[in-house]
């Protein structure tokens, strides 16, 4: 278990409609980053968040937004959902936003869109 | 974009054999590179951090080298076991970069 919790686990949802992912960091983390994982793609790195702040972003759609809250925990909100974006989301956080730091990865979110 | 790639894709090993694979990345702009394992239905999980060339890295059964002049970095793991059964992942950070960039990865299946 590395203390990164996400909910919920599997979603199902419809083309069109707008769901919402949450992670909560391990504690003491600052900062959490969120990845895609597509069938055929590997680790695609899409945005991570520092103390509340934007740091970086990656492959992010414009329809795909991400907050990150006071008490650290984040929103992945994904809207206008296409067939596509059926994939494995992964939150993951660390101690400071520094890529020297290893980086401990919730167990995902299974979104489907049908 | 960035290159970082793993070979081989899969292999097998045999109980008790040892094993390395490869993972290549920019030789420039270096800053981090990690491995990761990955076992099915679980989620990845960090095995090593390295940011200085010629770094070596071992936990247990399994060790890493980085070369960041040439742009790779073996993983090895000694005296396979199944419960080393995984994809093991590398990711490449980039000095001034504003991400991590994963490999491929490589699917190890360890055969009783």
């Amino acid at each position: 278990d590395s203390g990164v919790t996400q909910t919920p686990k599997h979603l199902i949802t419809a083309t069109g409609q707008r769901v919402t992912l949450r992670c909560s960091p391990r504690s003491g983390d600052l900062s959490v980053y969120w990845y895609q994982q597509s069938l055929d793609q590997g680790l695609q790195f899409l945005i991570q968040y520092y103390n509340g702040e934007e740091r970086a972003k990656g492959n992010i759609l414009e329809r795909f937004s991400a907050q990150q809250f006071p008490d650290l925990h984040s929103e992945l909100n994904l809207s206008s959902l296409e067939l596509g974006d059926s994939a494995l989301y992964f939150c993951a956080s660390s101690l400071s936003g520094s890529y020297g730091d290893e980086q401990f990865f919730g167990p995902g979110t299974r979104l489907t869109v049908l | 974009i960035l290159n970082v790639e793993q070979s081989p894709q899969s292999l097998h090993v045999q109980e008790g054999d040892s094993t390395n694979f490869t993972c290549s990345f920019p030789s420039s702009n270096f800053y981090a590179l990690h491995w990761y394992r990955w076992e099915t239905a679980k989620s990845p999980e960090a095995l090593f951090v390295m940011t200085l060339n010629g770094d070596e890295k071992k936990k247990g059964r399994i060790s890493a080298t980085l070369n960041t002049k040439e742009g790779y970095s073996y993983l090895y793991i000694k005296g396979s076991q199944p419960e080393d059964s995984a994809t093991y992942l590398c990711a490449f950070g980039e000095a001034a970069g504003n991400k991590l960039t994963f490999g491929g990865g490589t699917r190890v299946l360890v055969k009783p």
